[in-house]
């Protein structure tokens, strides 16, 4: 497995300003991602992070909105761009690597983020 | 109709109890399994990951996939009261990068 850690934790933003989350991996992967956990909701995927070039976003997301940065195989960075109320969520970095079961994704603590 | 399909709860059982947790899945390129356990205000914690169809044991925990009927179950013996927590299936199909997730099952087990 890998330890993955994400700053902030949890932060209160106001309306129209912008956040960077920031996730650390304990170890060099291939694969990161970006999920967003909105309240009550199930986890749906943002972005692949990519290495070296820009992320790969899935339908409804835009890189206006969420850009992504990843400098190198152990970091990465998600920006929540001009935060609106609709924004609160929990994002969360999962890192894809090799086990004994084969290829598994696992996941950050998450950084909870209100917008008022 | 959504992809994956999983009962919210919640689930009350009590100590000791058998607790059976299920998914339902329309797409049927999904070929790994996955379940994680998610605490309140937590990351989801990956429990059992599964290819194909059939069974796979871990401790108390047991996985179990249906491919010809797209249903999967995650199966809790023994139940605890640190078993408290939402349990979300996952799954993917080809590479196994995009993960589809069920929205949860809030579980409570009561001493």
């Amino acid at each position: 497995s890998a330890v993955i850690s994400q700053k902030p934790s949890r932060d209160i933003c106001q309306r129209g300003t912008s956040l960077t989350i920031q996730c650390q991996v304990d170890s060099q992967v291939t694969m990161m991602f970006w999920y967003r956990q909105q309240p009550g909701q199930s986890l749906t995927l943002i972005a692949t992070a990519n290495q070296g070039s820009e992320a790969t976003y899935e339908s409804g997301f835009v890189i206006d909105k969420f850009p992504i940065s990843r400098p190198n195989l152990t970091f990465s960075t998600l920006t929540v761009s001009n935060m609106s109320p609709e924004d609160s969520s929990i994002y969360l970095c999962s890192v894809k690597t090799p086990s004994v079961s084969g290829n598994t994704i696992y996941f950050g603590e998450g950084s909870w983020l209100t917008v008022v | 109709q959504k992809e994956v399909e999983q009962d919210p709860g919640p689930l009350s059982v009590p100590e000791g109890a058998i607790v059976s947790l299920n998914c339902t899945y329309s797409n049927s390129a999904f070929q790994y399994f996955m379940w994680y356990r998610q605490y309140s205000r937590k990351g989801p914690e990956l429990l059992m990951y599964t290819y194909s169809s059939g069974n796979k044991e871990d401790g108390r925990f047991t996985a179990q996939v249906d491919k010809s009927s797209k249903y999967i179950s995650l199966f809790i013996r023994d139940s605890q009261p640190s078993d408290s927590a939402t349990y979300l299936c996952a799954m993917s199909a080809g590479g196994g990068n995009k993960l589809t997730f069920g929205t949860g099952t809030q579980l409570k087990v009561e001493l």
